[in-house]
């Protein structure tokens, strides 16, 4: 049972342009979710989170948008640079219980000099 | 700031044998988490220690143990290996989960474990 889905497996997009990286949940007792990225040999890096009470976070080229009603957030790196081809992570983690992460099953981006 | 980091890096194991991984937290982290990441998936949550108690636990059977330290670093042990266990091993720690919201877990590089 899949709780957080990650629809594309990869996305390929032009330096320079924007990458918009999609994420669907289906656990209303969600309140907060993560990004991460993930290079080869190694551990997930953070980059950005955000709480149910916001729809908005930004940090720099990156942007993360929650839509509640709707289930669903989205990263935005923009301008996308070749050093951001990774795999990204969506992360999910609920109200009640231990602090544990549910991931979605990744997309790789590749940033396309 | 020392980041997380994991021991061993590769280890190659036979079905049936037992092992033991190894984590240290991020400096000023009392919380340490273990994940399990297969080919091709997210990283899947095994259990999490605070103050040397496991404090919350994932879709795993119970040969998946573990231990926190009071320095908070941490080992997670495998009994009876299958060949399904070969995966990526993650640890990650973060502050305890308070009252004012939730924070944010890092990573170590992770173990690789191979069962043959």
């Amino acid at each position: 049972d899949q709780q957080v889905k990650q629809n594309s497996p990869s996305l390929s997009v032009q330096e320079g342009r924007i990458s918009i990286l999609n994420c669907d949940y289906t656990n209303s007792m969600f309140d907060y979710f993560l990004w991460y990225k993930k290079y080869p040999a190694e551990g997930p890096t953070f980059l950005i989170s955000i709480s149910s009470i916001k729809d908005k976070n930004e940090d720099g080229r990156f942007t993360v948008f929650l839509n509640k009603s709707a289930k669903h957030l989205s990263l935005h790196i923009v301008p996308s640079q070749p050093g951001d081809s990774a795999v990204y992570f969506c992360a999910a983690s609920a109200k009640t219980g231990a602090n544990n992460l549910f991931f979605g099953t990744g997309t790789r981006l590749t940033v396309i000099p | 700031e020392t980041g997380v980091t994991q021991s061993p890096t590769h280890l190659i194991k036979t079905r049936g044998q037992q092992v033991t991984l190894r984590c240290s937290s991020q400096s000023g982290h009392n919380t340490v988490s273990w994940y399990q990441q297969a080919l091709g998936q997210g990283p899947q949550f095994i259990f999490q220690y605070y103050r040397e108690e496991e404090n919350g636990r994932g879709n795993f059977p119970p040969r998946f143990s573990g231990l926190q330290f009071p320095n908070y670093s941490s080992e997670l042990n495998v009994n009876a290996l299958e060949l399904d266990d070969s995966a990526l091993y993650l640890c990650a720690s973060s502050l305890a989960f308070g009252l004012a919201g939730k924070y944010e877990q890092y990573f170590g590089p992770g173990t690789r474990l191979t069962v043959t």
